[in-house]
């Protein structure tokens, strides 16, 4: 029953550090998602795929890479975090409705 | 320039009455419309949708009403429950662009008082 995985749930980094955020689903979905969510606002699309081997850029997609190499699997890369990526990262998976992990919380210090 | 409004951070409302959460969009390219419940800690859970050609949808105790001329949306909760405590987003796809982006409101923090 596992849905959308992500890994880790909880990242401090520093400022100039760079990381992966791990997202798997089990649902075969051809549709993936990344979003961000800040302190009292929406949701906001960084970036999408419709299928391995294909990504486009959402509404916020600086500072951040995708791939997509299996239908399974969508990382989300922060190559030189700054203090503006601090937040809470969602992955989610599907088309109507879309269906969310349990997020990421990262802080950039 | 947000194009879906959650105007109401908060409700509180006492279990057993009415909840009504309310949305407000400014594209008229939305084709369809979903709300979504997040619980502290868990990601965004799909709770009910709704196309652009029709103007209510039922599911249970939730029911979402669309009004495309006033290009508002709400979601109407009875009865209301203590577990229904969370907030709640609403959320709009374009029918422009590709692959269902979806926008979404800031959200409405619903508590249910016991």
């Amino acid at each position: 029953n596992a849905g959308v995985t992500q890994t880790p749930k909880f990242r401090i980094l520093k400022i100039g550090q760079s990381m992966t955020l791990q997202c798997a689903q089990d649902m075969n979905h051809n549709y993936m998602y990344w979003y961000r969510q800040d302190p009292g606002m929406g949701l906001k699309l960084i970036y999408y795929s419709v299928g391995a081997g294909i990504t486009d850029k959402g509404e916020v997609p600086n500072g951040y890479n995708v791939s997509r190499s299996t239908t399974e699997d969508f990382p989300l890369r922060l190559e030189l975090a700054a203090p503006s990526q601090t937040s809470v990262y969602f992955c989610a998976s599907g088309d109507q409705p879309q269906h969310f992990g349990d997020g990421t919380r990262l802080s950039i210090l | 320039d947000q194009q879906v409004k959650q105007n109401s951070p908060s409700l509180s409302v006492q279990e057993g009455r009415i909840s009504i959460l309310n949305c407000d969009y400014t594209n008229s390219m939305f084709d369809y419309f979903l709300w979504y419940k997040k619980y502290p800690a868990e990601g965004p859970t799909f709770l009910i949708s709704i196309s652009s050609i029709k103007d209510k949808n039922e599911d249970g105790r939730f029911t979402v009403f669309l009004n495309k001329s006033a290009k508002h949306l709400s979601l109407h909760i009875v009865p209301s429950q203590p577990g229904d405590s969370a907030v709640y987003f609403c959320a709009a796809r374009s029918l422009s662009g590709s692959a269902r982006q979806l926008t979404f409101g800031s959200g409405t923090q619903l508590t249910v008082l016991p």
